[in-house]
């Protein structure tokens, strides 16, 4: 089993709807949680950490499920600017890297 | 601005050469480096861990004498392929871990990548 699996998508939304990815974990003594941007052929970019109870920075919500070891992200009123793969991220703690999910890929179209 | 400066950002050689490739931080000390791999449609893939003054520590099935990883300083680590092959090609990223600074609210602060292609 995976580390940390996602849908790789592609997810084809169009502009201005909502959008949800999920992600789920296999090691339950993960500690930290984020979602990272990566658009093609960049290096990834940190979005937003994620806290058991759920956090929003503008059209962004992450919320975690310790319990299920899984991690959600939604996407409000959705841009064109928001194509790209979204990444979920776990980390272990101590001086650990941090694991990456294969990504979500979003399109956005007009 | 970029906080991790990652050089160089593409490389295309011949099939048995080395190829070095650096990782800084700017503006702040990084303890700890690390570096990713990322093959296409792939996650990122964490090859080596690595302090400053020490030995790096390698993921499983990584071989830590293909690839040399040195930390001589709190700014400065590089990754030597050596004697790369097509296989290799790859895309490398490094990242850096800020010790105690205002960088330190994010758990990583990524390079630009290294975009490997052996012929």
């Amino acid at each position: 089993r995976k580390e940390v699996e996602q849908d790789p998508g592609p997810f084809n939304v169009p502009e201005g709807a909502t959008v949800a990815f999920n992600c789920t974990y296999s090691n339950s003594a993960s500690q930290s949680f984020f979602w990272y941007r990566q658009d093609c052929r960049k290096e990834p970019k940190l979005l937003m950490s994620v806290y058991s109870s759920g956090n929003e920075d503008g059209r962004f919500t992450a919320q975690l499920n310790r319990a299920s070891q899984y991690i959600s992200l939604l996407i409000r009123d959705s841009k064109l600017s928001d194509s790209a793969t979204y990444l979920c991220v776990v980390k272990q703690g101590g001086a650990d890297g941090l694991t990456f999910g294969k990504g979500t890929h979003l399109i956005i179209q007009p | 601005g970029a906080v991790v400066s990652q050089h160089p950002s593409r490389v295309i050689c011949k099939s048995g050469t080395s190829v070095k490739i650096e990782c800084r931080s700017l503006d702040f000390q990084a303890t700890t480096m690390f570096w990713y791999r990322q093959f296409p449609k792939q996650s990122l893939m964490l090859m080596a861990t690595s302090n400053e003054g020490s030995k790096a520590t390698y993921e499983q099935g990584v071989e830590k004498d293909k690839f040399l990883i040195n930390h001589a300083s709190l700014t400065l680590s590089t990754l030597t392929v050596t004697s790369a092959h097509p296989e290799d090609s790859s895309f490398y990223i490094c990242s850096a871990r800020a010790r105690d600074s205002w960088y330190s609210n994010q758990p990583q602060h990524f390079g630009d990548g290294t975009r490997l292609s052996i012929l």
